[in-house]
């Protein structure tokens, strides 16, 4: 099955720096790669998601880069924030039962200092 | 707004006990999800279902069932849980449509579940 793998686990950045986490997955037929921001004691929610025809996409703060060829995706968020600091999962599309749904990574905590 | 429910918050039950995770929505969605969420290893995939007559096995399906009893209904059960399954427990929806299967998943708010 395919493999997620996230990094770094935990992640400090001073207010206004740039935040970059990483994913690499293993099934080259995945298309999908969203990712969902956790605050505290929240639901994960949606924040940006990029499809395998597109290199990279940018919404305000947050850009996402994809590179096919090494299997590989990026979260880029610049000028932080406070309200940035929370736990970042990425995903990627794998084959479960009859179709193809999300495998998670392990999530990324941000912290944005002051 | 339309949401995704999920009952109960949190449950505190000794080992063997049967368990239920309710979840409801009011989005409309005929796909649903339970995920489980432990620290360092993220969401994991339970099961999944299309509609009320296409339930399947996600990532980490033993020691759990599922039950779809209407579209907007999805139930989690542990049959006789054991400390391991101590987890966050989140159901989510997604609308059908969008590109092969993809697009924003709804969470609802989780469910805490300690087995001692």
């Amino acid at each position: 099955g395919e493999n997620v793998e996230q990094h770094p686990s935990t992640l400090s950045v001073q207010e206004g720096d740039s935040a970059v986490i990483k994913c690499t997955y293993s099934d080259s037929a995945s298309n999908y790669f969203p990712w969902y921001k956790q605050e505290l004691g929240k639901r994960p929610q949606l924040i940006i998601d990029i499809r395998s025809n597109v290199g990279e996409k940018k919404d305000q703060r947050i850009a996402v880069t994809l590179n096919k060829t090494a299997k590989h995706f990026s979260l880029h968020i610049t000028e932080t924030q406070p309200e940035d600091s929370a736990v970042y999962f990425c995903a990627a599309h794998q084959k479960w039962g009859s179709a193809r749904q999300l495998t998670f990574g392990s999530g990324t905590q941000l912290t944005v200092l002051p | 707004d339309a949401d995704v429910t999920q009952t109960p918050r949190n449950r505190i039950t000794k080992t063997g006990k049967r368990i239920m995770l309710e979840c409801s929505q009011t989005k409309g969605h005929d796909r649903m999800y339970w995920y489980r969420q432990d620290p360092g290893l993220g969401l994991r995939l339970i099961y999944y279902s299309f509609d009320v007559k296409d339930i399947n096995k996600g990532e980490i399906s033993d020691g759990y069932s599922v039950s779809r009893q209407a579209q907007a209904k999805f139930s989690l059960s542990l049959e006789s849980a054991i400390p391991n399954q101590t987890a966050l427990y989140f159901c989510a929806t997604r609308s059908w449509g969008g590109y092969a299967n993809t697009g924003e998943l709804f969470f609802g708010e989780g469910s805490r579940l300690t087995v001692l």
